[in-house]
């Protein structure tokens, strides 16, 4: 069936570090992918997302690409902050009725 | 806009005991989803409802009830609660993607249960 593999946690990254969370998704046809961020004691919020191959999402310097021959939509972001340590969930959308989630990577960044 | 809310944020119950967490909406969403939140497993879909009067199974529907009266409310029903539902849960919802687009999805700021 439909699903999604995110790298474990936690990620521990000095402030202005480069940041690579990976998520490679399986599916049949052709989805559409997402990175939804959570904010300690807070609900998901959408981060970004792409509906067809080699697209590129990106927000708040935030960047994912939609590749299909590697199954990836890996999160990058070149410089983090303090405020970016969250916990990152890559997701899934195999149909416009369901998101399927990966178990979420948490990103830890020091000052 | 309140957007998502729930009630209550906390609970604690004791096996076999039921209760119902609220879901409402104000943004006139036809989706609406519950989820469960567990450690290690990331969010599982529990019931999702595409309008009002239509709802639908997820991954892991055993032991919860859904029903959507109206649009705005979208609550949850633990008929006879268990050790194994402590988890976090938060209900969603979002256009209905009629067009085959994927609306972004909003969720509501969580219910921590847990079952003793």
């Amino acid at each position: 069936g439909d699903s999604v593999t995110q790298m474990e946690g936690p990620v521990t990254l000095s402030e202005e570090a480069f940041l690579t969370i990976n998520c490679t998704y399986t599916a049949t046809g052709y989805p559409s992918l997402f990175w939804y961020v959570q904010y300690p004691g807070e609900g998901l919020q959408l981060l970004l997302k792409a509906t067809k191959a080699d697209d590129k999402g990106s927000n708040k310097g935030f960047e994912a690409t939609y590749r299909k021959e590697t199954t990836s939509f890996h999160l990058e972001k070149g410089s983090v902050q303090v405020s970016d340590s969250a916990v990152y969930f890559c997701a899934l959308g195999p149909n416009t009725d369901k998101l399927i989630f990966g178990t979420g990577t948490r990103l830890q960044v020091f000052p | 806009n309140a957007g998502v809310t729930q009630t209550p944020k906390f609970q604690v119950l004791k096996t076999g005991q039921s209760m119902t967490l609220q879901c409402a909406q104000d943004m006139n969403h036809e989706y609406m989803s519950w989820y469960r939140q567990d450690p290690g497993m990331g969010l599982r879909l529990i019931h999702y409802s595409v309008g009002a009067g239509i709802t639908d199974q997820g991954e892991v529907p055993n032991g919860y009830n859904v029903s959507r009266s109206t649009t705005e409310d979208f609550p949850l029903r633990l008929l006879s609660a268990a050790p194994s539902q402590t988890s976090v849960y938060f209900c969603a919802s979002s256009y209905s993607g009629s067009l085959g687009t994927h609306y972004e999805q909003y969720f509501g700021p969580g219910t921590r249960l847990t079952v003793t």
